[in-house]
């Protein structure tokens, strides 16, 4: 089946630091690539949708100067966090999904990021 | 709006049995796709089904089954002959047509399968 690497799995870094999370499809041309943001036994929270090629479209809360996505090319996307601070602590998740209806979103298997 | 509605936070079964995950949804949309994932305590999320508005049967994927009434908007998921790994969080979510880029995801429910 469809495959999303996502490095790293697990971040611990200090306050201040940005912190770069890349997302991978590895068998499939990802055309939209989404990132979400899950905190402890909550739901998954839609941060931005990415176009390869395009700039994000970001959900309305998201900050877009904090949480910069990149989605260079048709197998690739990165999120980075800016200056990160122990608020933007979280379980931050990665999906990618072909062109054409009615296709499932695949996930990488998450980052968890902790700031100090 | 809340759009996909999941009402049990937390549902026990035991090993072999039957359990059913309840979800609802609400969307204007005649042209939607529902989709269940696991995420186990690791963290990933892992693809279960799909169930599209226009498809006439219930879609089915090996020990789940996708109860789907589209009148009630519901689409509930079935998990036969539970196992201990069946154990995990469940999530239902939704993609509507005119949104086409846009899933969204209920609550989700913790599901425990006793031995």
């Amino acid at each position: 089946g469809a495959v999303v690497s996502q490095h790293p799995s697990r971040v611990i870094c200090k306050s201040g630091t940005s912190v770069k999370i890349e997302c991978r499809s590895l068998d499939f041309q990802a055309t939209t690539m989404f990132w979400y943001r899950q905190f402890p036994k909550q739901s998954l929270m839609l941060m931005a949708t990415s176009n390869e090629g395009s700039k994000a479209t970001y959900e309305q809360g998201v900050e877009k100067d904090k949480f910069l996505i990149n989605h260079a090319s048709l197998t690739l996307s990165t999120l980075t966090v800016t200056s990160a601070h122990p608020e933007d602590s979280s379980f931050y998740i990665c999906s990618a999904r072909a062109a054409g209806p009615n296709q499932p979103q695949h996930f990488g298997d998450g980052t968890r990021l902790s700031i100090l | 709006a809340q759009k996909i509605t999941q009402t049990q936070p937390g549902m026990f079964v035991q090993e072999k049995e039957a359990v059913t995950l309840d979800c609802t949804y609400d969307t204007s949309d005649p042209s939607y796709g529902l989709f269940w994932y696991k995420q186990p305590s690791s963290g990933e999320m892992i693809f279960l089904i799909y169930q599209g508005s226009y498809d006439q049967q219930n879609a089915t994927e090996g020990r789940y089954s996708l109860n789907f009434q589209k009148a009630r908007k519901s689409a509930n998921l079935v998990i036969s002959a539970s196992q201990l790994g069946d154990s995990a969080m469940y999530f239902c979510a939704m993609r509507e047509g005119r949104r086409d880029n846009d899933m969204r995801f209920g609550a989700g429910t913790r599901l425990t399968v006793k031995p």
